[in-house]
């Protein structure tokens, strides 16, 4: 149980173009899930806190009309990368919650490396 | 006061031996201390997670030690293997605050010869 699923699991695009990634939680539903960005030999950064029908709480420094998350329903939220830049190259990574459950234990994705041409 | 300070950068024990990593949090309103595997290319995994109404928890060769007084919380790999070389990851939370991110670590390379 407590599978997370991205999509897709590798891009390659060309600057200025925009790309959605999706983070599917398989057997679970969740009311909160959050997104990662993780650079070569470095932790994961949280860009932000998707919480299902409202706004995403974004962290500091992280671009909200860049990185545009949508979460729709208690099972998918969307990683929008609009107007990707080579800068934007790096692995995304989601994380969900179960809902319903008590405490705070997560479940991550397998990840999606986006590269940026 | 929201850090978690991880050590060490990177690690080689050799194949049967003990792998320490050890993690130190400021904010005492943690409760939560889980541990993360993450192999090259792919998400983080939970490992073992530890609240802090004991002092350790074991699930087959990982322990994880927690010293509440002290802020600390380690993970101890017991007869390490080779397939056990990957980045682990500590983190901690707030148990009750369900919805709140985790809190990472750096990270701490493992390698395991054999």
């Amino acid at each position: 149980g407590a599978v997370v699923s991205q999509h897709p699991s590798w891009v390659i695009c060309k600057s200025g173009t925009s790309v959605k990634i999706e983070c599917r939680s398989l057997d679970f539903q969740a009311t909160t899930m959050f997104w990662y960005r993780q650079f070569p030999k470095q932790s994961l950064m949280l860009m932000a806190t998707s919480n299902e029908g409202s706004k995403a709480t974004y962290e500091q420094g992280v671009e909200k009309d860049k990185f545009l998350i949508n979460h729709a329903s208690l099972t998918l939220s969307t990683l929008t990368v609009t107007s990707a830049h080579p800068e934007d190259s790096s692995f995304y990574i989601c994380s969900a919650r179960p809902a319903g459950l008590a405490g705070n234990e997560q479940f991550f994705g397998p990840g999606t490396r986006l590269t940026v041409l | 006061q929201q850090q978690v300070k991880q050590s060490p950068q990177s690690l080689i024990v050799q194949k049967g031996g003990i792998s320490i990593i050890n993690c130190a949090y400021e904010n005492t309103a943690f409760d939560y201390f889980p541990w993360y595997q993450q192999f090259p290319g792919k998400g983080p995994a939970l490992l073992i997670a530890i609240r802090p109404d004991v002092s350790e928890k074991k699930e087959g060769r990982f322990t994880i030690s927690f010293n509440k007084s002290a802020k600390q919380f380690s993970l101890h790999i017991m007869d390490s293997q080779p397939g056990d070389s990957a980045t682990y990851f500590c983190a901690a939370s707030r148990w009750n605050q369900a919805g709140t991110a985790l809190i990472f670590g750096k990270g701490t390379t493992l390698s395991v010869s054999s």
